[in-house]
């Protein structure tokens, strides 16, 4: 089982609908997470970062996260063309205490006009 | 007023050269990462330095040798390359630690031909 798992997609989804990106990991003392964007031939950039069971928005964005499930979500609403990105789940990693960041595959976003 | 920069951006050699990136961070962190992002978009991490100490050191050929001269930089040297160590490599940092949102410097794509 990889550690931090995402739908490699493309997800694609029309402009103005909402997106759902979703994650799961294994460890279960996972404590922080977080959503990074990536645009083709960019660097990752962090849009949302969550610690707490519950909802966390921020603008169009909101983070999920159940850590009973082990699992984080990303939504999207009204999304725009220029949302289409790989959008990246990464989790510190508690095992080997190291807590380095752990990322998933990503899921590619496409938003169409 | 670049936060984390990372030279050079493109880099094309033949298999068995020697070849180093540089990093640098403005940002004040204690902490510095290499990553590696292969084709598929698959983040992995290969080394951490904080404070010029090395922290993290993932299961990566001893070919790759970082050096971390102060908390401000890190630099990546690479023996003999071969031609799988073709993918991008990103610098990162973080405040404090391991676990905390990282800051990508722009990646330099490695090409080993």
């Amino acid at each position: 089982q990889k550690e931090v798992e995402q739908n490699s997609g493309p997800l694609s989804v029309p402009e103005g609908a909402i997106a759902s990106l979703n994650c799961t990991y294994s460890d279960r003392g996972s404590q922080s997470f977080f959503w990074y964007r990536q645009y083709s031939g960019k660097s990752p950039e962090l849009i949302m970062s969550i610690y707490s069971n519950g909802d966390k928005e921020d603008g169009r964005f909101t983070a999920q996260l159940n850590k009973a499930s082990q699992y984080v979500s990303l939504l999207i609403r009204d999304s725009q063309p220029s949302d289409s990105a790989t959008y990246l789940c990464a989790v510190n990693g508690v095992s080997g205490n190291t807590g380095k960041l752990i990322f998933g595959q990503g899921t590619t976003l496409q938003v169409k006009p | 007023d670049t936060a984390v920069s990372q030279t050079p951006k493109y880099l094309v050699t033949q298999m068995g050269n020697d070849k180093s990136i540089k990093c640098e961070q403005n940002l004040g962190h204690d902490t510095m990462y290499w990553y590696k992002q292969d084709s598929k978009k698959f983040l992995k991490i290969m080394f951490s330095y904080n404070n010029k100490e090395l922290i993290i050191n993932e299961t990566v050929p001893n070919r790759f040798s970082p050096k971390s001269p102060d908390k401000a930089h890190l630099n990546l040297h690479i023996n003999s390359l071969e031609l799988g160590d073709s993918a991008v490599y990103f610098c990162a940092s973080s405040y404090r630690g391991p676990g905390e949102k990282l800051f990508f410097g722009s990646g330099t794509q490695l090409s080993v031909l």
